[in-house]
């Protein structure tokens, strides 16, 4: 089964820390694709990142970094120097299980929030 | 500019009553999708559609129900068969690949008292 686990229900730092969300994830495909998103207080989910299972490599945009890892199945996002704009509830997904069905769907973890205090 | 544009973004409603969210897309996605979102759950699936005229079941599509009568458009209708209807609501888009991300409205919060 295909499961996405983020075990961090509330995350609280000072501006300025450095802060990482874990993600781990569950499933049987050799190929699979892993999400995440930002949901500010405003609702809307919106897309930082995608990565396939083939791609390693870590991947840096700003003071937003990403480490994959499929030896054990983690897909972490680190905040430098967090910011209180930072602040919001962030979620990792999982693409749907391979086959003759490719909907598109995602499977999201729980969610971290994150507070960034001034 | 597109996107998706989800109405109204507060709704309430008395019990027993059915209700229907708006979800409207103009960026020419062929698949669409319904989540509900709860503190501590994360977002599960309601229905997706991939095409238009048809639409399959998600992880938790009991007492809600859905139309794709047209590409950009897929309403949600809350039965008064949902148990637990007070929710946050988010519509979202793709292009309906396993690689694609989605794009997401804003979300609708229904209340039902």
């Amino acid at each position: 089964a295909q499961k996405v686990t983020q075990a961090q229900t509330e995350i609280s730092v000072v501006e300025k820390e450095d802060v990482t969300l874990d993600c781990v994830y569950e499933t049987r495909d050799t190929t699979y694709y892993l999400f995440w998103y930002k949901q500010p207080p405003s609702g809307e989910l919106v897309f930082l990142i995608r990565r396939n299972s083939f791609d390693e490599q870590n991947e840096i945009s700003g003071r937003y970094s990403w480490n994959f890892q499929k030896s054990t199945s983690s897909f972490n996002f680190t905040i430098t120097a967090s910011q209180v704009v930072d602040s919001a509830v962030y979620f990792c997904a999982l693409s749907e299980a391979g086959g003759s069905s490719n909907t598109g769907k995602l499977i999201f973890g729980q969610g971290t929030t994150l507070q960034v205090k001034p | 500019d597109g996107g998706i544009t989800q109405s109204p973004k507060y709704l309430f409603r008395k019990e027993g009553q059915n209700v229907t969210l708006s979800c409207e897309q103009n960026l020419n996605h062929d698949a669409m999708y319904w989540y509900r979102q709860d503190p501590g759950q994360g977002l599960r699936l309601i229905y997706y559609s991939q095409i238009v005229n048809d639409f399959q079941k998600g992880d938790i599509a009991e007492g809600y129900s859905v139309s794709r009568e047209k590409k950009e458009s897929f309403p949600l209708t809350v039965t008064s068969a949902q148990k637990n209807p007070t929710a946050f609501y988010l519509c979202a888009s793709s292009m309906g690949r396993r690689n694609s991300p989605l794009h997401f409205g804003n979300g609708t919060r229904l209340t039902v008292t």
